[in-house]
């Protein structure tokens, strides 16, 4: 069935620093989404990005599609983007069943 | 503006007793529904799925079952709860079944 790769599995920065987070999936989806998920649980959607670059504020989303990969760029980390960041596909579009990755635990210390 | 709510927040449930949750949205005629497990420290798991009142889909055999009497509610629950049903249960809604995804706060579940 559809799967979703992320890495790295977690990842601690200091604040300030970069990170790129990776999406891989197993075959030409139609509709990527990334989340984040705070501390406490509440899953806030980030990008609506089935192809090409978006921006908003410090985070950048690129998808490649036909190379089934999207990344997840923060700039200038800040202790409050700590949490886990999730990456999902619509594997059925009858269902509109997402199907998620594992997740990316990002720490970033002060 | 849409707004999606779930209740209750949270629950601590002993084994075999009845559950249900629930969730509204509103500011949305006829969205798709869903509702979706996530066991502690895991990943998301899709459940059930709704397109529209009265038709309700499962995704995942949990022993949990899930209804939509309304166009804006949809409701999981259970007779009889399991450990295995601890965890965080989210619902979300969608215009379309590959359209982008918004989701309710989640209801964290604690089963003893």
């Amino acid at each position: 069935g559809q799967q979703v790769q992320q890495s790295p599995a977690s990842l601690v920065l200091q604040e300030g620093e970069n990170a790129e987070l990776q999406c891989n999936f197993s075959s030409t989806a139609t509709r990527l989404q990334w989340f984040y998920q705070h501390p406490g649980g509440r899953l806030v959607s980030l990008f609506y990005n089935p192809s090409g670059t978006k921006h908003t504020g410090r985070l950048t989303s690129t998808t490649v599609t036909n190379e089934r990969r999207s990344s997840l760029h923060i700039s200038s980390s800040q202790t409050t983007d700590s949490g886990t960041y999730f990456c999902a596909i619509v594997s059925n579009t009858n269902t509109g069943k997402l199907t998620f990755g594992d997740g990316t635990v990002l720490t970033v210390k002060p | 503006a849409q707004t999606i709510h779930q209740w209750p927040v949270a629950e601590i449930k002993a084994v075999g007793s009845p559950l249900s949750l629930g969730c509204t949205i509103k500011g949305k005629s006829s969205p798709n529904l869903y509702w979706y497990w996530q066991a502690t420290g895991g990943t998301l798991q899709q459940l059930f799925y709704s397109i529209t009142v009265g038709q309700v889909e499962s995704v995942v055999q949990l022993n949990l079952s899930a209804s939509r009497p309304k166009d804006d509610q949809f409701i999981l629950s259970t007779e009889k709860l399991l450990l295995s049903h601890s965890g965080f249960y989210l619902c979300a809604w969608s215009l379309r079944a590959n359209s982008d995804y918004t989701f309710g706060s989640g209801t964290r579940l604690l089963v003893i």
